[in-house]
């Protein structure tokens, strides 16, 4: 089935320094990607939508200046925090559409990163 | 705005029980509803997708079903497993497209 690979698992960094994360679509291509973050005991909430070619969608409420996100190629897409802060310390999840049609399509998942800033 | 809701938010039963996850969702003009199971620290593995046009889909142990109308949706699990702890999710698309809004989850234990 599709895969999707997320690296890092895991990352602490400090207050100030920027953190890339990158998701992959292994085994098939995406166009659109997902990037969702996830606070403890919290459900996923959509940050923003990740468009090969194109900008990036930002929901309501995120900083795209300070979350940066680059869709590379049909298989690579990247979330870069800038200049992170305690705050943004959260697990962040990327997904991205499987090989069926739209919206009757599942979404797969990467394992996240669980980002820890000092 | 859609809304999705899940009760209750964390069970435990014993093994070999049957039980049942609610989902409910504010706006019945949905596409599909799909269901996730998130192990700690770790994604999500898609559990059963069920089109707006059928009204239940099932997979192994699992029964996923769905109720448009009355905005409402239930995982049932059969003779549960210590495996199947976990915390799962029910989530919909928004806005026409394959952008979800995920249910507030319920943590599910299942005692050996």
């Amino acid at each position: 089935g599709a895969v999707v690979s997320q690296h890092p698992s895991w990352v602490i960094c400090k207050s100030g320094t920027s953190v890339k994360i990158e998701c992959r679509s292994l085994d098939f291509q995406a166009t659109t990607m997902f990037w969702y973050r996830q606070f403890p005991k919290q459900s996923l909430m959509l940050m923003a939508t990740s468009n090969e070619g194109s900008k990036a969608t930002y929901e309501q409420g995120v900083e795209k200046d300070k979350f940066l996100i680059n869709h590379a190629s049909l298989t690579l897409s990247t979330l870069t925090v800038t200049s992170a802060h305690p705050e943004d310390s959260s697990f962040y999840i990327c997904s991205a559409p499987g090989t069926g049609r739209g919206r009757d399509s599942p979404l797969h998942f990467g394992n996240g990163t669980r980002l820890t800033v000092t | 705005k859609q809304e999705v809701t899940q009760i209750p938010a964390a069970l435990s039963v014993p093994e070999g029980e049957n039980l049942v996850l609610n989902c409910s969702f504010t706006d019945s003009a949905i596409y599909n509803l799909q269901w996730f199971r998130q192990d700690p620290g770790k994604g999500l593995t898609s559990l059963l997708l069920i089109q707006s046009s059928q009204r239940e889909q099932t997979s192994g142990r699992l029964n996923a079903s769905l109720d448009k109308s009355s905005g409402r949706s239930t995982l049932y699990i059969a003779a549960s497993q210590p495996g199947d702890s976990a915390t799962y999710l029910c989530a919909v698309p928004f806005m026409g497209n394959e952008k979800l809004t995920f249910g507030t989850g319920t943590r599910l234990t299942i005692i050996p």
